[in-house]
């Protein structure tokens, strides 16, 4: 069966603090692999990764994909109140003729000033 | 990106009745794609509407339940029939952008059924 996983499903860190989230997945013909952080109702997009090992980075926020590994990573350094979200990520694989995406059920990340 | 514009946000209903949740994108799209997060739980699709033709739905989601109607290629509603407490949920629209941005997604309704 095709799922994600992420981990840790909550975590609480104080300002300036480093995150480390993890996504795997076990999905047939892999596309690629999304990042969303969601803070109120609508993710909203991070990253995009399809390669393995090229470093996407956006301020304090990078991620990185491990093909080999089936996993993503994603880091957060010298977190902010303003990081505290629902981070989602999501696998697209091809199925059925069809492209699919699979979510995974989030990582509740909260940062104390 | 596209920009999309989904109302209502919120609403609190009563069980038995219909809420008819909207989607407007500011860009011609031929796939629009209606997901459901129940509280705690990740995004679930629902179906996905096709401009022209009858929306396709995911297992676990029938024509009946979540009726859909996708008239143009800026546009598309959702309808939550005979609701239940089971159904309060986030319900979220969503095109697929780009193709290194992933999916776009509307601001959400949060659906409350009581």
């Amino acid at each position: 069966e095709d799922k994600v996983v992420q981990s840790p499903l909550s975590l609480v860190v104080h300002e300036g603090d480093t995150v480390t989230l993890n996504c795997s997945y076990e999905v047939t013909n892999f596309r690629s692999l999304l990042w969303y952080k969601q803070e109120k109702k609508a993710p909203t997009f991070l990253f995009m990764l399809t390669s393995s090992g090229i470093e996407k980075k956006s301020g304090r926020l990078s991620s990185i994909l491990d093909k080999k590994e089936l996993s993503s990573i994603l880091n957060i350094t010298a977190t902010q109140t303003g990081d505290s979200a629902i981070y989602l990520c999501a696998v697209v694989y091809f199925t059925s003729g069809t492209y699919k995406y699979i979510f995974g059920t989030g990582t509740r990340l909260k940062v104390l000033a | 990106s596209a920009v999309i514009s989904q109302k209502p946000s919120r609403d609190i209903c009563q069980r038995g009745t219909s809420l008819t949740i909207q989607c407007q994108v500011d860009s011609q799209v031929t796939m629009m794609f209606w997901y459901r997060q129940q509280p705690g739980q990740s995004l679930t699709l629902i179906a996905t509407a096709n401009q022209g033709s009858e929306a396709t739905y995911e297992s676990g989601f029938v024509i009946d339940k979540f009726p859909i109607s996708r008239p143009n290629l800026t546009f598309s509603t959702l309808t939550v029939s005979n609701m239940s407490p089971e159904d309060s949920s986030i319900y979220l629209c969503s095109v697929e952008a780009w193709a290194d941005y992933g999916y776009t997604f509307g601001s959400g309704t949060r659906l409350t059924v009581v």
